[in-house]
């Protein structure tokens, strides 16, 4: 079964520090990996994707991930964390097949970054 | 905010009644999505039309009736709901063109409560 964790419920760093948000997939075939970013009484803002090609993807407000095969990992990060990153973040992967190619998201990372 | 918009943002009903949520994309895709998102639980695949016709329904119960009347508007017909049906209603939509690629755009969502 195709599937995406997020092991982390909630991570805690200081404004300034890097932060990192964990995911790990499961699927057959190559993986189409997304991170979105959900704000309180928001829907999910899309960050940015991996499909295909240098293993490093940049995304919005200075957001990046590294897709690494060999771990099944698609961990989300950032240089220097702002209060405003506060937000609950998702790992989405693209299952492959069928009608629709759906988007099977995790369950949701808690990103409190303290001033 | 992310050409996509939905109505009402908030919504209280009685299990008797009867209610519609709205979406609409101002983007030009081609397909449209319903989720359903509860407190501690992924976010769950209700509907998905493509070219405005319905080509995944994930065993929704059939309180919850979609219509798509064209390729900018959604619509979720409520009816005899449940208080377990209470959650966050986001609308997605995507340009489906290579297997998988697409990106999907979220609306604000529609809190839904039932009494």
């Amino acid at each position: 079964a195709q599937s995406v964790a997020q092991p982390e419920d909630q991570v805690n760093v200081a404004e300034g520090n890097p932060l990192t948000v964990k995911c790990t997939y499961s699927v057959s075939g190559n993986p189409y990996l997304f991170w979105y970013v959900q704000y309180p009484n928001r829907g999910l803002q899309f960050l940015l994707k991996y499909i295909t090609g240098d293993n490093l993807v940049k995304g919005s407000y200075g957001f990046e991930a590294e897709f690494n095969k060999s771990q099944t990992s698609f961990h989300l990060k950032k240089p220097s964390a702002l209060v405003s990153d506060s937000a609950l973040y998702f790992c989405a992967v693209r299952a492959l097949g069928g009608a629709t190619n759906k988007l099977i998201f995790g369950t949701g990372t808690l990103l409190a970054v303290q001033p | 905010e992310t050409g996509v918009t939905q109505t009402p943002r908030h919504l209280v009903m009685g299990m008797t009644n009867k209610k519609s949520l709205k979406c609409e994309q101002h983007l030009g895709h081609n397909a449209m999505y319903w989720y359903k998102q509860s407190a501690k639980k992924p976010l769950e695949l209700m509907f998905v039309y493509s070219l405005e016709e319905r080509v995944e329904n994930n065993s929704v119960p059939s309180r919850f009736s979609p219509e798509c009347p064209n390729s900018s508007h959604l619509f979720l017909h409520l009816h005899t709901l449940q208080p377990e049906d209470s959650a966050l209603y986001l609308c997605a939509s995507s340009q489906v063109e290579l297997a998988g690629r697409d990106t999907q755009y979220f609306g604000p969502g529609t809190r839904l409560t039932v009494l």
